[in-house]
């Protein structure tokens, strides 16, 4: 099974930083790779695709990059509604596997 | 608009089971595959199973296999997971998440998530 693993776990940021959230996989997964977004008590929501492309209506802050075993999500200006806990999920194989999350809290 | 609806869950005593069920509306179920997705209090996501566009290709987390069963009705446009045996570890909010409509199709790729149905296993 392919394993998962980001950095960091946790950081403390302020608005209007960037934010670099890097998730390495324990083997190549090409680019099948997405982020996703969580807020408390809410339900995931698909940032990125495809390691790299932005899903439809997110802003356009939300960066993805990377391919085979080392991506990053990168938020370019932190705003107030950036923080969440964020996921990434490898579906080049299965079963299918998610980081463990990165939360991302205020300075 | 596309919309995915879980519902069955609740407080079941452990070693019982469970179905849960997820209806699809607003695209064509049957040309998507389908994911279960749980996420334990407190705790992150965890990717449990996937079945395909005609339900003859799944696949199982190794911590789920041979007590979950995953199904769908493309005539009623709804996907099952059936639990068995349940234990306290199985307590979770369950998604259900639309797949692509084959494994290359990374556009749709999980973007579409239900609203979840909660699991509690009592002892």
């Amino acid at each position: 099974d392919i394993q998962m693993t980001q950095s960091p776990s946790a950081m403390s940021a302020s608005v209007g930083d960037r934010v670099t959230i890097t998730c390495r996989a324990s083997q190549g997964i090409s680019n099948y790779l997405a982020w996703f977004q969580q807020k408390p008590g809410k339900v995931p929501k698909r940032l990125i695709y495809a390691a790299s492309s932005l899903q439809s209506g997110v802003p356009s802050r939300f960066s993805g990059s990377g391919s085979g075993t080392e991506f990053t999500l990168t938020i370019s200006s932190l705003q107030p509604e950036d923080f969440a806990t964020y996921y990434c999920l490898q579906h080049n194989s299965y079963p299918h596997t998610f980081g463990p999350g990165t939360k991302v809290d205020i300075k | 608009q596309v919309q995915l609806v879980e519902s069955g869950g609740g407080v079941v005593q452990a070693g019982r089971s469970l179905r849960l069920s997820c209806a699809g509306s607003g695209f064509t179920f049957s040309t998507y595959g389908m994911h279960w997705v749980r996420q334990a209090p407190g705790e992150g996501l965890e990717w449990v199973a996937l079945i395909w566009l005609d339900g003859n290709n799944i696949y199982y987390a190794d911590s789920v296999k041979g007590r979950f069963t995953i199904s769908r009705d493309n005539s009623r446009n709804t996907l099952y997971l059936q639990i068995n045996s349940l234990r306290a570890e199985d307590t979770a909010v369950y998604y259900c998440a639309r797949a692509g409509s084959s494994s290359g199709d990374y556009y749709h790729y999980m973007d579409v998530w239900g609203k979840g149905t909660t699991v509690t296993v009592s002892s």
